[in-house]
């Protein structure tokens, strides 16, 4: 079974468009994030939910907009895609907030805006 | 900001050989992990070693930390043609701000 699933694994999409990215975790975890990793391999946090409660909120455009109804998934909707939001976009979960567990990381979506 | 600096970027090894990645970081740390991200996949957890903690080993891997030198390193022993991946640290900082910030990575290539 697939610890950290994300749908779907490959978009592409004009600029301008709105669109949303699915994540959801079967490991009970509290924590999910949301991850941007651009064309050099550079990871960096977007959001951390706890228990469907935002808790980190790195400086991302208020077009980015996550979305938790439950501690299992965390949904990502993009809106007015730039150029520049091209990229690998990653969900992970781990077991508590304070950094102390490791994360387990979906396969990624790759988002290629036109 | 970008915690981790990876050295090398790259690193080509023949099957067998040992491979040495090596991170540096500058704040203080609660932990550094180390992921594995094979291409066109997610990451992978390897370990992670507290600040407390020198040495630490899993199977072929042995990560040890120097918190005076703030660094770190990863040694993959008797490498195979399936360790080809990029590898990252990825550090928690002391503190309040608990959330894993990720260096740039290294390319390791194992040659069969």
């Amino acid at each position: 079974d697939t610890a950290v699933s994300q749908t779907p694994k490959y978009l592409v999409t004009q600029m301008g468009n709105d669109k949303s990215i699915k994540c959801e975790q079967n490991l009970g975890h509290d924590t999910m994030y949301w991850y941007k990793q651009d064309s050099k391999k550079f990871l960096k946090i977007m959001f951390s939910y706890n228990n469907k409660e935002l808790i980190i909120n790195e400086t991302v455009p208020n077009r980015f907009s996550p979305k938790s109804p439950d501690k299992a998934h965390l949904n990502l909707h993009i809106n007015s895609l730039e150029l520049g939001d091209s990229a690998v976009y990653f969900c992970a979960s781990s077991r508590g907030t304070d950094g102390s567990y490791e994360q387990y990381f979906g396969p990624g979506t790759r988002l290629t805006v036109t | 900001s970008q915690q981790g600096e990876e050295d090398p970027q790259a690193l080509s090894i023949q099957e067998g050989e040992n491979a040495t990645m090596n991170c540096s970081y500058k704040t203080s740390i609660n932990n550094l992990q180390w992921y594995r991200q094979n291409s066109g996949r997610g990451l992978v957890h390897l370990i992670l070693i507290r600040s407390n903690e020198r040495e630490k080993h899993s199977g072929r891997l042995r990560v040890t930390l120097d918190t005076s030198k703030k660094s770190s390193s990863l040694l993959i022993t008797a490498s195979r043609a399936a360790d080809t991946a990029s590898y990252f640290c990825a550090t928690v900082p002391s503190g309040s701000a608990r959330q894993l910030t990720f260096g740039s990575g290294t390319q390791l290539t194992v040659l069969p």
